[in-house]
């Protein structure tokens, strides 16, 4: 499985953006770079996806590097329920491959009041 | 929002013993995933059906884990025996489809005394 780099931990302060990286040097062309956060004593949280182009949803922004090799998740406007640990994860979608989610260690983002 | 259930939420076992979780996907999800999270690691996955069809456990410990979805909706996840090195958290998720994003329960939280 191709593998990410992130940060082990961050910090943000509150009502401020949050940019969180993630290296991905040996990303494949059928890679779908995928999101996710795990707030403190439950599940893993879907927060956005994207292949090539940047994306937008309610919870975040996904700003792809043009050689895909870098990633970077956007929350706007950090709040103290945002503070969790945030998996980038590549996921191939190739048929056959059950496109498996395989997740890191993730960055623990820390926000402050 | 529909949500995946998991129970029990909290499980102490003596090793040697028997276990087992139960999971209820959100309706309509055909997709049904298994992962183990070690404290401070990100989850890993054990094994992913497809309906009632197995469609990847090869991270799974097959000597003692079993798994089983009898009738393409909700799973159960066993252990037998225990040993002291399964204490983690187990965490079901499942999709609408294999591309789609999982939706994660809160998982049960497993110790072995």
């Amino acid at each position: 499985d191709a593998k990410t780099t992130q940060p082990n931990s961050m910090e943000s302060n509150e009502e401020e953006p949050v940019h969180l990286p993630c290296n991905h040097s040996t990303i494949s062309g059928t890679d779908y770079i995928h999101w996710y956060r795990q707030l403190p004593s439950q599940g893993p949280e879907y927060v956005i996806h994207g292949l090539t182009s940047n994306v937008n949803n309610r919870m975040a922004s996904l700003a792809i590097a043009e050689d895909r090799k870098s990633s970077t998740l956007i929350l706007h406007r950090a709040t103290l329920r945002d503070a969790a640990v945030y998996y980038c994860i590549l996921r191939d979608q190739v048929a056959g491959s059950n496109y498996k989610l395989t997740f890191g260690k993730g960055t623990l983002l820390t926000v402050n009041p | 929002e529909a949500e995946v259930a998991q129970s029990p939420r909290y499980k102490i076992t003596e090793k040697s013993q028997a276990v087992a979780f139960w999971c209820d996907p959100i309706s309509g999800h055909a997709t049904l995933y298994w992962y183990r999270q070690i404290l401070g690691q990100g989850p890993e996955l054990l094994v992913q059906f497809q309906d009632e069809s197995v469609v990847d456990d090869s991270q799974l410990p097959k000597d003692r884990f079993s798994a089983e979805r009898l009738k393409g909706v909700d799973s159960t996840l066993k252990i037998q025996p225990a040993e002291l090195g399964d204490s983690a958290m187990y965490l079901c998720a499942s999709s609408l489809g294999v591309k789609s994003p999982l939706h994660f329960g809160n998982g049960t939280r497993l110790t072995v005394t």
